[in-house]
């Protein structure tokens, strides 16, 4: 239950084209979930960011589109650009003490081409 | 503001030895936790820190031990490195518990 699965592993996407990156939980107390970009050599950068009572949230090229119903959330990076290649993580916290408070997904590996 | 910063960035050592890594927060943040990232394993959670008190720990063995000050800064120790040990180990600091994390650069470390 305090897992989040995440999907596809990698993803491959020519310039110009949306990227997206699903994933899925099963806790319903889960209250936060952020979505982390990282660059190799480097440490998780925050993205975006959304609570459940929105469905999507939108920042520049970045939208996150939750639905609460299925327990899904999804971030959709349109017009994806080279610079974009990284190593996105999707995470989910709990609000009280219940062992781990954020769960990370597995990672996607973006590679944007030119 | 500055960010999260870890020390030292990279670390050589050999199996059986120990090693100490070090996070400073976020001015202000009292929460930290660390992580275990290799690219078989993905992040892992350690441990996580409040106000110099450990909230929560990670399937990990007692190797692996940690510890806030007074100034939010924290500590982690691994004691008899295993090779499976190597791994690049990350901080996050946040306000508070289940709050945002803003994490570090990570320390690299690699056990010969």
């Amino acid at each position: 239950q305090q897992q989040v699965k995440q999907s596809p592993q990698s993803l491959i996407v020519q310039k110009g084209g949306i990227s997206i990156i699903n994933c899925a939980y099963e806790n319903t107390a889960f209250d936060y979930f952020p979505w982390y970009q990282q660059f190799p050599g480097k440490g998780p950068a925050l993205l975006i960011a959304i609570r459940p009572d929105v469905s999507e949230k939108k920042e520049g090229r970045f939208t996150i589109s939750f639905n609460k119903s299925a327990k899904q959330f999804s971030l959709h990076i349109m017009d994806s650009q080279p610079g974009d290649s990284a190593t996105y993580f999707c995470a989910a916290s709990i609000p009280d003490n219940y062992g781990q408070n954020f769960v990370f997904g597995p990672g996607t590996r973006l590679s944007v081409l030119p | 503001k500055a960010g999260v910063t870890q020390t030292p960035r990279y670390l050589i050592k050999t199996r059986g030895q120990q090693v100490t890594l070090s996070c400073s927060p976020i001015s202000g943040h009292r929460s930290v936790s660390w992580y275990q990232q290799t690219p078989g394993q993905g992040l892992q959670f350690l441990f996580e820190y409040f106000s110099e008190t450990q909230r929560n720990k990670g399937n990990f063995p007692g190797r692996f031990s940690g510890r806030q000050f007074s100034n939010s800064r924290s500590e982690m120790n691994v004691s008899t490195l295993e090779l499976g040990d190597s791994a690049l180990y990350l901080c996050a600091s946040s306000l508070y518990p289940s709050d945002t994390q803003y994490f570090g650069p990570g320390t690299r470390l690699t056990v010969l």
